[in-house]
């Protein structure tokens, strides 16, 4: 079964500190990505960072870093310096190319930033 | 990054009343569009994909009658609650994806939040 999962609900994390949220995930596809969304309480969806399955390093997008461990199928999201802006959702989600690019996702974990 | 527009960003109805949303794809073609629903506090529930010209395909569970799905161009695809109920409630997102590959060519539209009386 495609599965992603998220097992921090929420976070709380000082300013300028890093932060790392975690996720893993179950496929038996062979060719994947993995994604992560930040959902701030407007709602939309902000894409962050990508990871292919068959990329051998690991994504840096800014202050986001990927650590991407496919043996562990995990795809951490490392965000460096937090930010008070980073407080929001964030979802690890993975494509399925073999099934219509369609997006499975985790449930979320609820970062909040402290001053 | 390319844009996604969905209209209206909220609505309030009453029960059973239907509500067309709209989700627009405004500088490239989107051979294929996903609609989601988030109820609060959860994460996204993909409920159907849409490829242009072709019958949209539901997840399980999802009522095919309830929701009507139609992507008649490669710009546009709309989602209609057919006679809706309080349940119906929540957020709906819609995300389009154009011809290519490539992972960039999947986005996200704003959403459209849904309070049915």
């Amino acid at each position: 079964a495609q599965k992603i999962t998220q097992t921090q609900p929420g976070m709380f994390v000082q300013e300028k500190e890093a932060v790392t949220l975690d996720c893993t995930y179950d496929t038996s596809d062979q060719s994947y990505g993995l994604f992560w969304y930040k959902q701030p309480s407007s709602g939309e969806m902000i894409f962050l960072i990508y990871q292919g399955s068959y990329d051998e390093q690991n994504a840096t997008e800014g202050r986001y870093s990927l650590n991407f461990q496919k043996a562990r199928k995990s795809a951490n999201l490392v965000i460096s310096a937090s930010q008070l802006g980073d407080s929001a959702m964030y979802f690890c989600a993975m494509e399925r190319r073999e099934s219509n690019y369609q997006l499975i996702w985790g449930a979320g974990t609820k970062l909040i930033i402290k001053p | 990054g390319a844009v996604v527009s969905q209209h209206p960003s909220w609505v309030i109805c009453k029960s059973g009343t239907s509500v067309k949303i709209e989700c627009r794809s405004l500088d490239f073609q989107a051979t294929t569009m996903f609609w989601y629903r988030q109820f609060p506090k959860q994460s996204l529930m993909l409920m159907a994909t849409s490829n242009e010209g072709s019958k949209a395909t539901y997840e399980q569970g999802v009522e095919k009658d309830k929701f009507l799905i139609n992507h008649a161009s490669l710009t546009l695809s709309t989602l209609t609650v057919t006679s809706a109920h309080p349940e119906d409630s929540s957020f709906y997102i819609c995300s389009a994806r154009g011809g290519g590959s490539s992972y960039n060519e999947q986005f996200f539209g704003p959403g459209t939040r849904l309070t049915v009386l």
